[in-house]
Order: C-alpha cells, then structure tokens, then sequence
C-alpha cells in the first residue's frame, strides 16, 4: 500500500464549479498536512496546510482533514482555468520528518 | 527575497557518466532538502541536512548517489555514474529554522536530468 494516495485523475470541471481532490494517507501517527500546486514544467508551491481536524479556508481553496479516517481533501471553489495544474498532497510525521507526496492530481477547468 | 536557485536547469549526459547539481537556498533558511521527482510521480526525498548534517538520507541510493553540503549554505548533489532510470527533475528545497511560521519547503526551479 503506498504511503500517500491520491484520486486518480485526471480530474476535469467546468470554470466556476468546485473542484474536489481527495487523499488518503497509511500512518497514523501523521500530524501535518500539505496541498502543493504544481503547474506543468514548475516546481511545486504551497497552497494549504492543515494539522487539526476540521476545516480550514483560505480564500477559494478549503483544506478538510480526518485523522480517524486517514484522509485530507482540498476543494477549491468558483474554480478558474488559472487553477488547471497538478496537486500534490504531502504528509509529514512529526516536525521536522520528511515529507511523503502523493502522486498527484491533474486538474483542468475549461472555460 | 530570492528564492532557491539551482543550476543547472538542463541536462543531457549519457549511461555512466557523472552529473553534479549546484543548490543555493533561501538566506536564513538551515534545513536544505534534495528531491527526485519522476514523470508522473509525486518528489520523493533523497536527503534532508540541516545546517551541514544529515538529518535523513534513508532513500539515497548511495552507490550512486551523493551530496554535501560543507559550510552549511549551499549544496551539492551528484550522480556518479548514471542510469537511464535517473532521468528525472531534481528539486532543491529549503525551509525556515523550527518553530518559524509553518513547517513549509520552498522549492527551486529544479534541473531536469535527461540520461541517453
């Protein structure tokens, strides 16, 4: 099983409709979470981090986390062409562990 | 502020020769990280230093594969010799010392290594 899975792709929505990218994870002592974009060609950048559970927004993106079920979600809203790029999810273990991504989720919002 | 600067950004070299990446992080920042991204794959970590130590090299192939990073700024990664199945984009990450801000990497614009 790997370590970080996200949903297949690639994912296709129309511009203003939301955009829902899912991603589960195998440890259970995780504790940080992370939504990397990454547009074609580009390094990633971070768009969400979230390490409690609920909900956290910024903006058009909003980060959800459950720990009992091992699984964090980024949706983003009124979604943009400008948003068409890869997400990445990434967990981390404890302060200062490493990093483990997911493979990542194409998106691509047609006008 | 600049970012993290890497060269360089190409390069094309054959089965067993070496390769060397060059990787200035942000000023300021200690931990340094080198990733190996593949088509289609999310970055996998191949060393962590903090400062001029290794923190984590646990997914370094290191028959192969080393990096330094002598005076605790910039760094090092090499490839000697190289494999086709190290083509791939390299990726140069820093963060911020613990307990500022969020734990987030910044990432360089990465060389993308091309093996014939």
């Amino acid at each position: 099983q790997k370590e970080v899975e996200q949903n297949s792709g690639p994912l296709s929505v129309p511009e203003g409709a939301i955009a829902s990218l899912n991603c589960t994870y195998s440890d259970r002592v995780s504790q940080s979470f992370f939504w990397y974009r990454q547009y074609s060609g580009k390094s990633p950048e971070l768009i969400m981090s979230i390490y409690s559970n609920g909900d956290k927004e910024d903006g058009r993106f909003t980060a959800q986390l459950n720990k009992a079920s091992q699984y964090v979600s980024l949706l983003i809203r009124d979604s943009q062409p400008s948003d068409s790029a890869t997400y990445l999810c990434a967990v981390k273990e404890t302060s200062g562990s490493r990093l483990t991504f997911g493979e990542g989720t194409q998106l691509t919002v047609n006008p | 502020e600049a970012g993290v600067a890497q060269s360089p950004r190409y390069k094309i070299i054959e089965k067993r020769q070496s390769v060397a990446f060059w990787c200035n992080p942000i000023s300021g920042h200690a931990t340094l990280y080198w990733y190996q991204q593949i088509l289609g794959q999310g970055p996998k970590l191949l060393i962590q230093f903090q400062n001029n130590g290794v923190v984590d090299d646990s997914q370094l192939p290191k028959d192969r594969f080393s990096a330094e990073r002598l005076k605790g700024v910039d760094s090092t990664l090499k490839i000697q010799p190289a494999k086709l199945e190290d083509s791939a984009v390299y990726l140069c990450a820093s963060s911020p010392p613990a307990g500022l801000a969020i734990n987030e990497q910044f990432f360089g614009p990465g060389t993308r290594l091309t093996v014939l």
